[in-house]
């Protein structure tokens, strides 16, 4: 079973900075997901990568295959940002296995 | 955004009723997914399909069950509810294995 563990749980910044969420995971993998939730809100997915980087607008995605680890980068960030980021991983049996999220608090 | 939605979106229920949550889809995506999200767990798998009548377990798939009879329609049902089960669900939908997940709006199920 493929462990996922994100760091940090929770995070607090002002707007403007850069922002980093880390995933590393136990178990080779297919792919990896970001996820994002906002509160009371859906599931948004935002990035899947199986190599190298991904960028849509401020966010940024990378992942190391071999060191089996990603981060999601976050720039100029923004109070609308304020989400829970959720990282994931298929792998092995369908279906995905998700860290318990990052939750993210953007301050004007 | 993919057309997935989840009925009933609230429901209120008591320990030992049968309850059956429905995910419906209009893009004729091969898989669909049940998962439930509890606070210190996050998101976990209940079961999958891959297609119609094709269904496998997840990781919490105990106390569960599911049916595809149709492409557009995964249905869960909790034969016989328990506080446990007290959840977040949602359904999830792909168009092949290891592609972007489209989650639905969510099913908050209280069993008192």
């Amino acid at each position: 079973k493929n462990e996922v563990e994100q760091s940090p749980q929770n995070l607090t910044a002002q707007e403007g900075e850069f922002i980093t969420i880390n995933c590393s995971y136990s178990v080779g993998i297919s792919a990896l997901h970001w996820l994002q939730q906002h509160p009371g809100g859906g599931i948004v997915s935002l990035f899947m990568l199986s190599s190298g980087k991904k960028k849509h607008g401020r966010l940024i995605a990378t992942i190391n295959i071999q060191e089996k680890h990603s981060s999601l980068h976050i720039t100029a960030s923004h109070p609308r940002d304020s989400a829970v980021y959720i990282c994931a991983v298929n792998g092995g049996a369908d279906g995905l296995t998700f860290g318990k999220g990052t939750h993210l608090i953007i301050q004007p | 955004d993919a057309g997935i939605t989840q009925s009933p979106r609230h429901k209120v229920t008591e320990t030992g009723t049968p309850v059956t949550l429905r995910c419906h889809q209009t893009e004729n995506h091969r898989y669909m997914y049940w998962y439930r999200q509890d606070p210190g767990h996050g998101l976990r798998l209940i079961h999958y399909s891959y297609g119609v009548k094709d269904t496998d377990k997840g990781e919490v798939s105990d106390g569960y069950s599911v049916s595809r009879s149709k492409t557009e329609d995964f249905l869960l049902t909790l034969e016989s509810a328990t506080s446990s089960q007290t959840s977040v669900y949602f359904c999830a939908i792909s168009y092949n294995r290891d592609e972007t997940q489209y989650f639905g709006p969510g099913t908050r199920l209280l069993v008192l």
